[in-house]
């Protein structure tokens, strides 16, 4: 079954607004990864995140292994925000990832 | 920049015809994989292999087939294609024992 819950699955906002978007997930973790996916497009690896906070420019993502999650939070969005967002998470030492259902963020003017 | 690459990129089928959906990468990755997206599910692994030889199952192989022939190949094939098998097909490669993956464009497969 799914072992990892992502939501909300579509998020609209105001550009300059933030937006969280959570991961939670069922079993034991090794690490968890968060995507962005432009609208018709592939995919590109935005965090690698085992446990803790990152931050890179507008976005930081925070993993709570012994919660069972992960958060991305996007501060002031901007229109070229826009697209899905999947976390994934990786079992075990193995390379295999298990992706939630994704994230359709809509930031308009 | 890793260079991941899929033909064709668009592909309209007839049920009970053989597709092939080929990827190629140029990292020298070991790791090569084939996922599916669907409204509703996300990505789903469908194979994946470990090098050239190798294929293995992923969490959903029914009705489909992988072929790694070289390192820089990696072939999914569907036998006797079915419109359930109508999806966004995606490959990615990544190094041995290691967290990345980068995917190709994708491939929209359409199955009448």
């Amino acid at each position: 079954g799914q072992q990892v819950q992502q939501s909300p699955a579509s998020l609209v906002l105001q550009e300059g607004e933030n937006a969280e978007l959570q991961c939670n997930f069922s079993t034991s973790l090794n690490s968890m990864q968060w995507f962005y996916q432009r609208p018709g497009g592939s995919l590109v690896s935005l965090f690698y995140n085992p446990s803790g906070t990152k931050q890179s420019g507008r976005l930081t993502s925070t993993t709570v292994i012994k919660e069972r999650r992960s958060s991305l939070h996007i501060s002031s969005s901007q229109t070229t925000d826009s697209g899905t967002y999947l976390c994934a998470m990786r079992e075990g030492t193995g390379s295999k990832l298990s992706f939630g259902k994704g994230a359709k963020l809509t930031v308009s003017p | 920049e890793a260079a991941v690459t899929q033909s064709p990129r668009n592909k309209v089928a007839v049920t009970g015809g053989k597709v092939t959906l080929s990827c190629n990468q140029t990292n020298n990755h070991n790791n090569m994989y084939w996922y599916r997206q669907d409204t509703g599910h996300g990505l789903r692994l469908i194979h994946y292999s470990y090098g050239a030889g190798s294929t293995e199952k992923g969490d959903i192989p029914d009705g489909y087939k992988a072929s790694r022939p070289s390192q820089e190949n990696f072939s999914l094939i569907l036998e006797l294609a079915t419109p359930s098998q109508t999806s966004v097909y995606f490959c990615a490669s990544g190094p041995t024992f290691s967290y990345e993956q980068y995917f190709g464009p994708g491939t929209r497969l359409t199955v009448l």
